[in-house]
């Protein structure tokens, strides 16, 4: 079971702007950094968002914040390339371990 | 640049034990970071398995904490994880992968395909 709540689909057009949210608690979002995984095709993850930082190599039109407990990541300007399954992710303190969010599939209309 | 590379049976058999080793190129496996591995099943989402420091300090998932054991083989510059009496429930893709400790995992193998069947 997933200690993490993502919304199940989230759909735009190329262009559009749009926010996938991450819901956690107080023991996992509420106090670490949460990352943002792509993973088209299930592959392998890629980090597109570490805090709200990007890594090295990483457009700059993700973008990641966290208001509490809930983390959001914004997609400005959707590309067709941007069509993927995203799962947030963090540590959580009382698992003693990482926990996923239950993954958000993005579709470009 | 670091790279991490899974290898190990694509085939185990139920009861059996599935081992996997990740292969680190690219960079120290002695280092500030951890090394876990994470698996997903068909059509699922990502589960963490388990994380180790290369001093052999370990975090392992409740829900497979029985079953779960990890090395680090920091002359081979590997690290590895044994799953016991794996049943059809285990079979997955597995990653590993690099992280800090208490923070995202940064880096990410290709994973590799283990199905367990008779």
């Amino acid at each position: 079971q997933s200690a993490l709540t993502q919304e199940a689909s989230v759909s735009g057009t190329v262009g559009q702007n749009i926010t996938l949210s991450c819901t956690g608690n107080s023991d996992n979002i509420g106090s670490y950094i949460v990352g943002w995984y792509q993973q088209i095709s299930h592959g392998a993850p890629k980090i597109v968002v570490f805090g709200n930082s990007l890594p090295s190599g990483i457009p700059d039109h993700f973008s990641g914040s966290k208001s509490g407990t809930t983390a959001s990541l914004t997609i400005s300007g959707l590309q067709p390339e941007d069509e993927a399954d995203y799962y947030c992710s963090t540590w959580d303190y009382s698992l003693s371990g990482h926990v996923f969010g239950t993954g958000t599939k993005v579709t470009v209309l | 640049q670091l790279q991490l590379r899974e290898s190990g049976p694509g085939l185990v058999k139920p009861s059996e034990t599935l081992s996997l080793t990740c292969t680190v190129s690219g960079g120290s496996i002695i280092s500030s970071h951890y090394w876990g591995w994470v698996r997903q099943s068909p059509g699922a989402g990502l589960e963490w398995i388990g994380s180790m420091y290369y001093s052999g300090s370990t975090y392992y998932n409740p829900s497979l904490k029985s079953r779960v054991t990890m090395s680090v083989h920091t002359s081979k510059s590997q690290f590895s994880l044994n799953l016991t009496s794996v049943t059809a429930a285990d079979t997955a893709l597995y990653f590993c992968a690099r992280h800090k400790l208490g923070s995202p995992l940064e880096n990410w193998g290709q994973g590799t395909l283990v199905t367990v069947s008779s």
